[in-house]
Order: structure tokens, then sequence, then C-alpha cells
């Protein structure tokens, strides 16, 4: 049981290029989210999805796209890097969208863009 | 909008030392609140939660209960260990919608042997 995991842990762009970050959780869970973590402001909500199939938009959405073609993966795609993106991206699943409910969280994808 | 205002950091502490990392919340109706934690290198994992005023969660030696009056979740711990370096969040689920945490700014604390 790996739990939440993501592709890759680290990378390095440049301004413009694009890439797709990759979470996979094997616990079942219908809903996931991404998150973005910068120095002295916690954990911002980027996009999250309560099931297959479906996405929503979080606190910071711009500039994000993201897909969740199959239950046990949620993806996120920048199209257009820029530095503001420059982070580290934590993805998170839970059982189910009840506020008492423990989110799961991978190890983080640091992401800096040049 | 929902908020959650932690003390600021960085907190150095000698081992068994007591701990508080004080936490304040705004929110509509009575969220859930946590305490995550994040070690050097790892994604985050829940330390403790509460759900309900006067609740208190409990996990490795700390504590925080739900001030519904204060709304307040500060974290406490009697005795620190060097493994407790870490950074932890407070962080609240609003009651309605489908959960989207709000987390404070993150505390990083250091024990020194």
């Amino acid at each position: 049981n790996a739990g939440v995991t993501q592709t890759p842990k680290f990378r390095v762009l440049k301004t413009g290029q694009s890439m797709t970050l990759l979470c996979a959780q094997d616990m079942n869970h219908e809903y996931m989210y991404w998150y973005r973590q910068d120095p002295g402001m916690g954990l911002r909500l980027i996009h999250y999805s309560v099931g297959e199939g479906t996405t929503a938009k979080g606190e910071v959405p711009d500039g994000y796209n993201v897909s969740r073609l199959k239950k046990q993966n949620f993806l996120l795609g920048l199209e257009s890097a820029a530095p503001s993106q420059t982070s580290v991206y934590f993805c998170a699943s839970s059982r189910t969208g009840l506020s008492y409910n423990e989110q799961f969280f991978g190890p983080g994808t640091r992401l800096t863009v040049l | 909008g929902d908020s959650v205002t932690q003390m600021e950091g960085p907190v150095t502490l000698s081992e068994e030392a007591c701990l508080t990392i004080n936490c304040t919340y705004t929110a509509t109706g009575y969220p859930s609140l946590f305490w995550y934690v994040q070690y050097p290198g790892e994604g985050l994992q829940l330390l403790l939660k509460a759900t309900k005023a006067d609740d208190k969660g409990s996990n490795k030696g700390f504590e925080a209960t739900y001030r519904k009056e204060t709304t307040s979740f500060h974290l406490e711990k009697g005795s620190v260990q060097v493994s407790d370096s870490a950074v932890y969040f407070c962080a609240l689920s609003p009651i309605q919608g489908a959960q989207k945490l709000v987390f404070g700014q993150g505390t990083r604390l250091t024990i020194n042997p």
C-alpha cells in the first residue's frame, strides 16, 4: 500500500515550457486535491476533484489545468510555466468530502521555473 | 472568508521543554480543526483533529482543544523530543461543501538535544 505518490520529485522548467505532474493513490479515495506550498503562506488549494471525471477550482487555479480520467489518478498541468509558479506542489486524497475526514498527502514535487 | 492564523516561527526549544503553538481561526459555523505535521523531506500527515466545540484531539503526546469562545486550537506538548522537529500546520475545514482545507502559514519547530 503506497498511499499517495507523486511524479516527478523535482523539475526545472524554463519560462513558457509545459509539464504535467502526476498524482496516484491506491486507497480508492473519491476526493483528490492539488495544493501549492510557498514560504510563509502555508498550503493553498489549486484544484480538486470529487470523483472520477470531475474537477473544480480551488483558491489559486489560474495558470493550471487538471484532469481526473481515472479514479486513482489526478493530473496537474502547466501549459506555459511562469516564474511565479515556482513552488512545492502537494497532492492529497480523502475517502469522502466530509469536513472531518483526514487528507492523505504525497511527498511533494519541487518545481523551479527559470 | 475562512482563515487560520498561527504564531510565527521559527521556534527553537531544548529537549524536554514545554511547547505551545498558537492557532486562531475565522470561519462561519463550526468547522473541523486539524493539526498537520511535515517532517523534513516528507508530505504532510495528520497529527490530531477535533470536530466540535470543547473536543480535545491528542496523538503522540500532543494535545489541542477546540475553543469556540476564543476561536482557538492551540497545540501543546508537555515534553518535546528531538524527533518532534518539523513544521506544524493548523488547518480548518468548513462544515458545508466539499472538504477544502484552509491552512495557516506553518510554524517551524526545532528541538535541540
